[in-house]
């Protein structure tokens, strides 16, 4: 495929549960960033990786969410102990080129996010 | 901290009006700005960016966006809509130096009668 995918589409857990997301970028793509989007607002920041580098991770919530990208290409995005306030969209974007300083006008390409849902 | 506030949640027009959607941002630095659109059922996808020259930019779909540096605006339009300009439009802003989040606005509704 020529897109970012992403999956489960959808995910229901109990409060309490370990859920991992997963994004396959577009190949080639050098970088990787995880949104998330609750109900009636933007895309928020959550973490920026450059290859297996992750440079940013400072809109992560809490030390419950761990984002991995061990081989630079496909991402996993791993919520410990799902809270109900984790209850969203969680977006996966790749862009070809690596962010920051005047990279970082490089269109990004988003998936089709994973709905998350905590009971 | 850097935020992009956009003034309409929902907008609904009827075809052939023309569309503005306004975009206001936050940030004392250069800055990229985008905005990006999501119609029913698809992903998020780009229809213009700006980051230097000629301020006002033309995107898909008959699209445009004027920067406005002192009035830190960055607004779309489009002199007449379509029935498939229905989606959802979101702006967003990044630094030109340093760092790597984008932010985004929370987005307008626009529904287009036919």
């Amino acid at each position: 495929g020529a897109g970012v995918s992403q999956s489960p589409r959808y995910k229901v857990a109990k409060r309490g549960q370990d859920v991992a997301l997963r994004c396959d970028p577009i190949s080639g793509h050098v970088s990787l960033f995880w949104y998330q989007q609750a109900l009636g607002q933007g895309p928020e920041f959550l973490t920026y990786f450059q290859n297996e580098a992750q440079l940013d991770k400072s809109g992560l919530p809490s030390d419950r969410f761990f984002a991995e990208r061990p081989e630079g290409s496909v991402s996993t995005l791993k919520i410990q102990r799902t809270q109900q306030e984790d209850s969203a969209v969680y977006l996966c974007a790749s862009s070809l080129l690596g962010a920051g300083g005047p990279l970082s006008t490089d269109t990004q390409y988003f998936g089709p996010g994973t709905r998350l849902t905590v009971l | 901290a850097q935020s992009v506030s956009q003034h309409n949640h929902h907008v609904i027009l009827s075809e052939a009006a023309s569309l503005e959607l306004g975009c206001n941002y936050s940030y004392g630095g250069t800055v990229n700005l985008f905005w990006y659109v999501q119609y029913p059922g698809q992903h998020l996808q780009l229809l213009l960016k700006y980051f230097s020259g000629d301020p006002l930019v033309k995107g898909i779909k008959g699209f445009e966006a004027e920067f406005i540096k002192s009035k830190f605006s960055f607004n779309l339009r489009k002199p007449s809509v379509q029935w498939s300009d229905t989606a959802e439009y979101f702006c967003a802003v990044n630094a030109q130096t340093g760092g790597f989040k984008t932010i985004f606005g929370a987005g307008t509704r626009l529904f287009v009668k036919a």
